[in-house]
Formats: C-alpha cells, structure tokens, sequence
C-alpha cells in the first residue's frame, strides 16, 4: 500500500533551470494539494486539485504549475528556478467528499536546493 | 480569513511528564481541526480530528485534543510523553476550504 509517493526525494537546481516534481497517489482520492514547508513557516499551499481537469492556486502558486490529467498524478512545474524556491516540497491527497477538504495522507517530501 | 496560532515554537519536557501544545485557530464558519506531527526528515502524519459532537477528542499514540470554541482553541495533551514523541506538531483548521496549517511547535523530550 504506497500511498502518496514523490519523486524524486532531493534535487539541486540550478537558478533559471525547469524541473517538475512527481506526486502519484494510489488512493483513489479526488483532492491533491502541494505545499511548501519553509523552516518555522508551516506549510503554505501552492496549489491544489478537486478532481482530473481542475485545478486551483493555492496562497503562494507564483512561479509554479500544476496539470492534472488523471485522478492519480499531481505533478508540479517550476519554470525559470529561483533561490527563494529552495524548500521541502510536500504532495498530499484526501478522499474529498463534497466541498469538505482533508487531507489526511501526505508524501514524505522532496527536498529541493536551487543554486 | 482562517488563520492557526500556535504560540509556543520550541517545547522541552522531561520523559513522562505531561504534556499540552496549544493551539488557538480564527474560521469563518464551524471549524474542522487537526493535529499533525513530523518527524525528522518525513511528511505528515494525521493525530486526530475534530468535526463535530464530544469537543474532547482521541487520536493516535495516546494523544488527545480539547475543542473550545469560547477560546478559540484547540490544545494537544498528553498525560505521559516517551522519547519517541520528540518531533513537529502542527495544528491545521479547514472545512469547505483547504485546510490552513500553523508554524507549528517542536517538542524536544529529555531524560
């Protein structure tokens, strides 16, 4: 039972480069989410998704992308790589009935430097 | 808009003491809450939730969780921390939206 795996788990980046990080759930879950986790900061939402074609910022989404094609992948793009994008980078899912929001899985995090 | 205060960033207690993390959330609407911990170098892992109903709550590994809604609080107990609950915990309210996460609080647990 994987759950909400990311890949890869580290990465260096180099400052202007493009990458995007992988997050695929094995769930069945509707709702995906990526957040941030910045030292002493919590998480901040990126973005997130109530289902395959939708998508929605979150409360810092600039300087990234997301797509949802199918229920299972969430992957997010960052364009044009900067310092200030240097962070843990956390993919969680939640089952999602109606407008309720819960995501209770979360992956273990990449850990992304930007150089 | 929803916002979770977690006012204490750096908690030590001694091997079974008890313990209590505060947490004290602003939301528009009847809150759902949550408690998460981390461990070192991992994602987030759910305590316990409160929806609706006994505003005492229990979770996982022996945790607890008290809704107060005339203080705005949500506060994490336990009665005997093990050196094994040294880790994050953050304190997360949400309903119709996506759940807004505190700074979170880091218990350290000593001999």
């Amino acid at each position: 039972n994987a759950g909400v795996t990311q890949t890869p788990k580290f990465h260096i980046l180099k400052i202007g480069q493009s990458m995007t990080l992988q997050c695929t759930q094995d769930m069945n879950h509707n709702y995906m989410y990526w957040y941030r986790q910045d030292p002493g900061m919590g998480l901040k939402l990126i973005y997130y998704s109530v289902g395959a074609g939708i998508t929605d910022k979150g409360e810092v989404p600039n300087g990234y992308n997301v797509s949802r094609s199918t229920t299972e992948d969430f992957p997010l793009r960052l364009e044009l790589a900067a310092p200030s994008q240097t962070s843990v980078y956390f993919c969680a899912s939640s089952k999602g009935t109606g407008e309720v929001h819960q995501p209770q899985h979360f992956g273990d995090g990449t850990r992304l430097s930007i150089l | 808009a929803q916002s979770v205060t977690q006012p204490d960033i750096h908690i030590t207690v001694s091997e079974g003491a008890s313990l209590e993390l505060r947490c004290n959330y602003s939301y528009g609407a009847t809150p759902y809450l949550f408690w998460y911990v981390q461990s070192p170098g991992q994602g987030l892992q759910l305590l316990l939730k409160y929806f609706s109903g006994d505003t005492l709550v229990q979770g996982i590994k022996g945790f607890e969780a008290e809704f107060k809604r005339s203080q705005s609080s949500f506060n994490l107990r336990k009665p005997s921390v093990h050196w094994s609950d040294a880790a994050e915990y953050f304190c997360a309210v949400g309903a119709d939206t996506p759940l807004v996460f505190g700074k979170g609080t880091r218990l350290s647990v000593i001999a």
